[in-house]
């Protein structure tokens, strides 16, 4: 079965502080992607990143950070020095052809 | 530059009433195309996807239907609306190949519909 898992409904931070989302998927697929998706409150999903289920490579794109991790099948994504704008309910996908999503993490970053 | 358009935002319609939800993409051609529902407070259930022009897979059993009249338009309808049938509604594009593959996914700004 295809699934992925996001265990943290909500999670609520102060301004400057980093925090970490987490995400587990299940898949018998050796073959696949894994995405991150941002819904601000106005409700459009915005893509974040991409990986492909043999590149184990972490990677940073300015506060952003994703840490994949097939011996656990998990692909955290953590926000570094946390801003109010980050503020919104963030999605872990899985896809071996359609998207499987997780039922989201709802960030609240207060100033 | 590719851009997705949904109409209406936000709709409210009584129990029983039809349904038509019009998605559009503009900038590219022969996109995948999908329609999601999101229920308060939950992730995002696929409910049909084409891969081409008068091609839908539905995913769901529903009284809801989608059709694909021109390449780069889809529409999400129904005869008769549900209570259960309230949501936020998502459109997405892919790069298409005919077929389905895990591409990133582009999503349009949704409708909200609340059904009475």
């Amino acid at each position: 079965a295809q699934k992925v898992t996001q265990a943290q409904t909500e999670i609520s931070v102060v301004e400057k502080e980093d925090v970490t989302l987490d995400c587990v998927y299940e898949t018998r697929d050796t073959t696949y992607y894994l995405f991150w998706y941002k819904q601000p409150p106005s409700g459009e999903l915005v893509f974040l990143i991409r990986r492909n289920s043999f590149d184990e490579q972490n990677e940073i794109s300015g506060r952003y950070s994703w840490n994949f991790q097939k011996s656990t099948s998990s692909f955290n994504f953590t926000i570094t020095a946390s801003q109010v704008v980050d503020s919104a309910v963030y999605f872990c996908a899985l896809s071996p052809d359609k998207l499987i999503f997780g039922t989201g993490t709802r960030l609240q970053v207060f100033p | 530059s590719q851009t997705i358009h949904q109409w209406p935002a936000t709709l409210v319609q009584p129990v029983g009433s039809p349904l038509s939800l019009e998605c559009t993409v503009e900038g590219t051609s022969n996109p995948n195309l999908y329609w999601y529902r999101q229920a308060a407070g939950r992730g995002l259930q696929l409910l049909f996807y084409s891969v081409g022009i008068g091609q839908i897979s539905s995913e769901v059993p529903q009284n809801l239907s989608a059709s694909r009249p021109q390449d780069r338009q889809f529409i999400l309808s129904s005869k008769k609306l549900l209570l259960s049938d309230s949501g936020f509604y998502l459109c997405a594009w892919s790069l298409g190949s005919g077929r389905i593959v895990n591409g990133e996914q582009y999503f349009g700004p949704g409708t909200r519909l609340t059904v009475t």
